[in-house]
């Protein structure tokens, strides 16, 4: 089972970059690495996902090392509807089940 | 193309009661799972099913909770003789294929337990 690692909480500046690193230092070859986003009362949202080098769409981009060990996930000029739970989520397959395991999650409060 | 849909949003039920919870997955996928998120806290996986099977309980509780996603209808999380401590928000998602962690969450049904 491949656990993931991240910073509990980040402060940040409406216009900063952020980025968040998760370490996942068992994760499985067919592991593809997603991060999601969770607002209060919500349910998670679906940002980015890779499997290796860099993933960049228009709301964030993923690095990944060559060793896939861990990944980061940038935010670019974060505003104040930024502050979220961001999660690192790293796929475990077994045959043909699958199991999302989410970790604790990075609490990103971004100020004025 | 609706979202993954849950329903109630809010359910309140009273200690001894039983509390049904359901999830109408998007449209084309067959892949389910459930989770629970107390207070400030992460989410925790339960169960994962595919149509008519339950392929991963390893998060369920040993008692009391059940869980299925017939050929037809919505997914159903069954909580029985609810108690206090069942009190979170219950999280559905859905997915298109084994192995994909794209997968994509409903609003959430808040139990309360009075």
């Amino acid at each position: 089972l491949a656990k993931t690692t991240q910073p509990i909480s980040m402060d940040s500046y409406e216009g900063q970059e952020v980025n968040i690193t998760c370490s996942h230092n068992n994760i499985a070859t067919n592991d593809y690495i997603t991060w999601y986003q969770q607002f209060p009362s919500q349910g998670p949202r679906f940002i980015i996902q890779g499997y290796k080098t860099k993933v960049t769409n228009e709301v964030a981009s993923l690095f990944i090392p060559a060793d896939r060990k861990s990944s980061t996930l940038s935010l670019p000029r974060v505003s104040l509807s930024d502050t979220a739970v961001y999660y690192c989520l790293v796929g475990v397959t077994t045959g043909t089940a699958s199991k999302l395991t989410f970790g604790t999650g990075t609490r990103l409060q971004v100020m004025l | 193309n609706a979202g993954v849909m849950q329903n109630p949003r809010h359910l309140v039920r009273r200690r001894g009661q039983e509390a049904r919870l359901r999830c109408s997955p998007m449209k084309g996928h067959s892949h389910v799972y459930w989770y629970r998120q107390l207070p400030e806290e992460g989410l925790k996986f339960m169960v994962y099913l595919q149509k008519e099977n339950i392929i991963d309980e390893s998060g369920m509780p040993k008692e009391r909770f059940s869980a299925e996603f017939p050929k037809e209808g919505p997914s159903i999380l069954r909580i029985q003789q609810v108690v206090r401590g069942d009190s979170a928000a219950y999280f559905c998602a859905s997915s298109g294929t084994a192995g994909n962690t794209e997968a994509f969450f409903g609003q959430g049904t808040r139990l309360t337990v009075v």
